[in-house]
């Protein structure tokens, strides 16, 4: 099985900007994988941010935004707040299997 | 607007079976798949595998096979995911999804599955 690999975790200070990303054992992460990113909070269900690598959904604040960068899916989040401090999961897809990542622990200090 | 409701919290032996349900409403539950995620304490988030409410048809990982078994009720809109032969490492908390624009636009509240020795 494919392993989807993140940073274990990240520091942001408020108001500034930080890059997740997300790249595969199998090779680049491209649009075809339909790349997707997820916050999850403690004690709350995931929630989709970014679809099909750079769609936002209704919910996702504007400092959000999703791309392919250097053969890896990423995530970039300008103007840290301190309510972004939470796991951020991103998911591959594989001709209809999915994996996950390990997950980024993200801090806004 | 699209919901997806859990059932209650489990407590299971080792060994035994637990069935986590997931009824939904909002949208034509035969359009689109239903997902099944967990989180497992100090492992993150894991694919269960994903059921067509429409066919029936299920897929898994290869990790999982032979051990989930996800079924449908299209009466009722609702998606069953049945995990046996449970250890203390499948102690987590279970999720179902779906979506329109993509597959896991909407999550179900999670319910925890606690598995004692």
């Amino acid at each position: 099985q494919a392993v989807v690999t993140q940073e274990p975790s990240l520091t942001v200070s408020p108001g500034g900007t930080v890059t997740l990303t997300c790249g595969s054992n199998t090779g680049p992460v491209t649009s075809g994988h339909s790349p997707l990113w997820l916050q999850q909070k403690p004690g709350q269900a995931p929630r989709t941010f970014i679809s099909n690598t750079n769609i936002k959904h209704s919910w996702t604040p504007a400092r959000f935004s999703g791309s392919l960068l250097g053969g890896k899916a990423a995530l970039t989040l300008s103007g840290a707040q301190p309510e972004d401090e939470a796991e951020y999961y991103c998911l591959v897809s594989y001709s209809g299997a999915h994996v996950f990542g390990g997950g980024t622990k993200l801090t806004v200090l | 607007q699209v919901q997806l409701v859990q059932s209650g919290a489990e407590v299971k032996k080792a060994g035994a079976s637990v069935r986590v349900s997931c009824q939904t409403s909002g949208y034509s539950f035969t359009t689109f798949y239903i997902h099944w995620v967990r989180h497992v304490p100090g492992q993150g988030l894991q694919w269960l595998g994903r059921i067509n409410p429409y066919s029936g048809g299920a897929e898994s990982p290869q990790r999982f096979q032979g051990r989930v078994t996800m079924t449908r009720d299209t009466s009722l809109n609702t998606a069953y995911m049945d995990l046996d032969r449970l250890s203390s490492d499948d102690t987590g908390v279970y999720y179902c999804a779906t979506g329109t624009a993509s597959p896991f636009d909407f999550w179900g509240q999670g319910t925890l599955v606690t598995v004692s020795s």
